[in-house]
C-alpha cells in the first residue's frame, strides 16, 4: 500500500488559515487522496477527497501537487471546533475488491483562541 | 439525518461472555466495515461486507464474527471475548467500495474486557 507522511502536530490561531501537508511520494495513478478527521471522543469524519485536480467543499480545500506526490488540506478559517487529528489516506482498489481506509498517525491540530 | 448508529457506546464485560455490538445505517449503503482503534496502532479493519450476505475478513479478524442479513445492519459478535479485545470499535458505511466514495463512521463503542 502506498504510504503517507504527515507532521505529528501543528498549531494554529483561531480564525487564521491552516495548511496541513501530506507527502505520498509512492502514490499510484489510481490512488485517490482522502482526508478524514477525528475530533476528541468521536468517530472519524470525512473531510474531502480528490484524484488530480484541486477540490473545494464547505469544510475545506484540497490542493494536490502536479506530480501528485504531495497534497495540502486547507482550512480557510480555523475555529476551536476544528481541533482534531487529521488523517491523509490513499485509497486504491486492489484485486480483493476490499477498500479499507488505512489510517496512519495523522496530524494533531491544536487551535488557540 | 444520515447516520451510522452503534450500540452500546460503552461496555464492560468479563472474559468469555459472548457479546454483540450492533451497527445500523440509514443511507442504503452497500459497503460496511468494522474497525478497532488502539493507541499507537491507529484504526485497523476487522471485517467488511460488500453487500447482504457478503462478508470477509479484514486485517485483524481473529476472535470476531459478523453477519449481514439485512443491508442496514452489520453486527459485530465476540463469541468469547478476551482482554486483548479491549479497544475502541467503530462501524463505518459507504455507498460502495469504490475509491471515490466517502465513509460515514459511528460514534464508537468503548469495550473493556476484564
Amino acid at each position: 500500500d502506498a504510504k503517507t507522511t504527515q507532521p505529528n502536530s501543528m498549531e494554529s490561531n483561531e480564525e487564521e488559515p491552516v495548511h496541513l501537508p501530506c507527502n505520498h511520494s509512492t502514490i499510484s495513478g489510481t490512488d485517490y487522496i482522502h482526508w478524514y478527521r477525528q475530533l476528541p471522543s468521536q468517530g472519524p469524519e470525512y473531510v474531502i477527497h480528490g484524484l488530480t485536480s484541486n477540490v473545494n467543499n464547505r469544510m475545506a480545500s484540497l490542493a494536490i501537487a502536479e506530480d501528485r506526490k504531495s497534497s495540502t488540506l486547507i482550512l480557510h478559517r480555523a475555529t476551536l471546533r476544528d481541533a482534531a487529528v487529521y488523517y491523509c489516506i490513499l485509497r486504491d482498489l486492489p484485486n480483493s475488491g476490499n477498500t479499507p481506509l488505512v489510517f496512519g498517525k495523522g496530524t494533531r491540530l491544536s487551535v488557540i483562541a | 439525518e444520515a447516520q451510522v448508529t452503534q450500540n452500546p457506546r460503552y461496555l464492560i464485560t468479563v472474559t468469555g461472555k459472548k457479546l454483540t455490538v450492533t451497527c445500523s445505517q440509514n443511507m442504503n449503503h452497500e459497503y460496511m466495515s468494522w474497525y478497532r482503534q488502539d493507541p499507537g496502532l491507529g484504526l485497523r479493519q476487522i471485517y467488511y461486507s460488500m453487500n447482504v450476505e457478503v462478508t470477509d475478513k479484514g486485517d485483524v479478524p481473529e476472535g470476531y464474527k459478523v453477519s449481514r442479513k439485512e443491508k442496514r445492519n452489520f453486527p459485530l459478535i465476540l463469541e468469547s471475548p478476551s482482554p486483548n479485545q479491549t479497544s475502541l470499535y467503530f462501524c463505518a458505511s459507504s455507498l460502495s467500495r469504490r475509491m471515490n466514495t466517502e465513509a460515514f463512521f459511528g460514534q464508537g463503542t468503548r469495550l473493556t474486557v476484564v
